[in-house]
């Protein structure tokens, strides 16, 4: 069974501090792997796009990673700032016969003062 | 620039009573569309997919139907809510032309939050 799963579900963290964020996925055939920041109330917004071929991506302050082999994602945040307060969705797309993608339940993650 | 725009941002019906959800796009010619529920503590649920007018994929059995009159018009809508219809719904557009190979994002909108009463 396609799946995609997130950890951990909330983080809380200091403002100028790093954090890293883990997506664990079962997909198969694997195509892609997204990142996405989703603001409460609002919809997501894509961060980072990675193909199988790709280990590194980086958007500004948002660094992702991705082992094909192991199947593991993780988003790392630097310099954390109050605006990243957000929920951080993974994705993965399967290059199956059935047009998918598998969304995780998002870290919820909030920066205090 | 790409806009993506849906109405009403909220909205609480009664069960039973019929639902109409709008999703338009505007700066951009036959994009894929989509629409999501997104409950609470889950993850973003896929319930219809089109990629031109007329053509609707639904992704899993429900009380729900979609229609893509326009280009660049996308409507959920449903005859009798129910309950479980409650949720924050999503649209988003994509111009992948090989959906299954895509590295392009999927561009989302504000969303509609429905409460069923």
């Amino acid at each position: 069974k396609n799946q995609v799963e997130q950890s951990p579900q909330s983080l809380i963290i200091l403002e100028g501090k790093n954090c890293t964020l883990q997506c664990n996925y079962t997909v198969s055939p694997f195509s892609n792997l997204r990142w996405y920041k989703q603001d409460t109330g609002r919809g997501p917004v894509s961060l980072t796009i990675m193909t199988f071929s790709e280990n590194t991506k980086s958007n500004g302050r948002y660094t992702a990673t991705l082992d094909a082999d192991t199947k593991q994602s993780s988003l790392h945040i630097t310099a954390s700032q109050l605006s990243d307060s957000a929920s951080y969705i993974c994705v993965v797309s399967a290059s199956s016969g059935t047009y998918k993608y598998i969304f995780g339940t998002g870290t919820r993650l909030k920066v205090l003062a | 620039s790409q806009t993506i725009h849906q109405w009403p941002a909220t909205l609480v019906q009664p069960v039973g009573s019929p639902l109409s959800l709008e999703c338009t796009v505007e700066g951009t010619s036959n994009p894929n569309l989509y629409w999501y529920r997104q409950a609470a503590g889950r993850g973003l649920q896929l319930l219809f997919y089109s990629v031109g007018i007329g053509q609707i994929s639904s992704e899993v059995p429900q009380n729900l139907s979609a229609s893509r009159p326009q280009d660049r018009q996308f409507i959920l809508s449903s005859k009798k809510l129910l309950l479980s219809d409650s949720g924050f719904y999503l649209c988003a557009w994509s111009v992948e032309r090989d959906p299954l190979l895509s590295n392009q994002p999927q561009h989302f909108g504000d969303g509609t939050r429905l409460s069923i009463l």
